[in-house]
């Protein structure tokens, strides 16, 4: 079956823009959670998503949002762009809510100039 | 609470074993194994339960010590196909007021095993 989706892969924005990214999960799976990965700070929790209602929260500014449509697709913008912005995002997704087996995506990887 | 991992990094050479170490301050629920290859996505490799077994996969396999709050895997006879980051995501036995359950990954353990 399909694996994880993001789109985009790449992309490239500078400060002060506003990015949206799209994850679509795998068939079945009704979580969605967000990650950030960069250098040396592994994967930071952004938040998750599970039948259309955000479950929980990392550390991230408001700057940071998502949402996530009736088919379980989901996705993150971030506005106002800031340098630490750069960074891959991952999307990972789940049967359940909560600590369970994940299944990533490949990433969008956010540069910021 | 991040999950402090160690090493940061190891390299190795074929057929050697390795040991990463995952510790966390807060009590634990359950501990999870992720590895990651360079360009890739993360993968899941294995999860152990507060009160269960050591789990093994292969000749990796890993151990949950509940008083410690402390997991190991341990990686032998490796193989190139083992070279990654790996990453520990634990999941505390207590939330917070508010809270749902959650998965926090540690800053990772880069696993570099050559010819």
């Amino acid at each position: 079956k399909a694996g994880v989706t993001q789109t985009p892969r790449y992309l490239i924005k500078t400060r002060g823009q506003q990015v949206t990214l799209s994850c679509s999960p795998i068939s079945g799976h009704r979580s969605v959670s967000w990650y950030q990965q960069t250098p040396g700070q592994g994967l930071q929790f952004l938040f998750e998503y599970f039948s259309e209602t955000q479950r929980n929260k990392g550390n991230f500014p408001g700057r940071f949002s998502g949402r996530q449509f009736s088919n379980s697709r989901s996705e993150m913008n971030v506005s106002t762009l800031e340098l630490g912005d750069s960074a891959l995002y991952l999307c990972a997704s789940s049967l359940k809510s909560g600590a369970n087996v994940l299944t990533f995506g490949a990433g969008s990887r956010l540069t910021v100039l | 609470q991040q999950p402090v991992q160690s090493p940061q990094a190891v390299i190795l050479r074929e057929g050697e074993d390795a040991v990463i170490n995952c510790s966390s301050s807060k009590a634990l629920y359950s501990v999870h194994w992720y590895r990651q290859k360079h360009g890739e996505a993360p993968v899941f490799l294995m999860i152990l339960l507060k009160g269960g077994e050591q789990k093994g996969h292969d000749k990796i396999s890993a151990s949950f010590n509940e008083k410690k709050q402390q997991s190991s895997l341990y990686l032998t006879a490796s193989q190139l196909s083992y070279s990654g980051t790996y990453f520990c995501g634990t999941e505390e036995e207590k939330l917070t007021s508010g809270s749902a359950r959650q998965l926090t990954f540690g800053s990772g353990t880069q696993l570099t095993v050559l010819p």
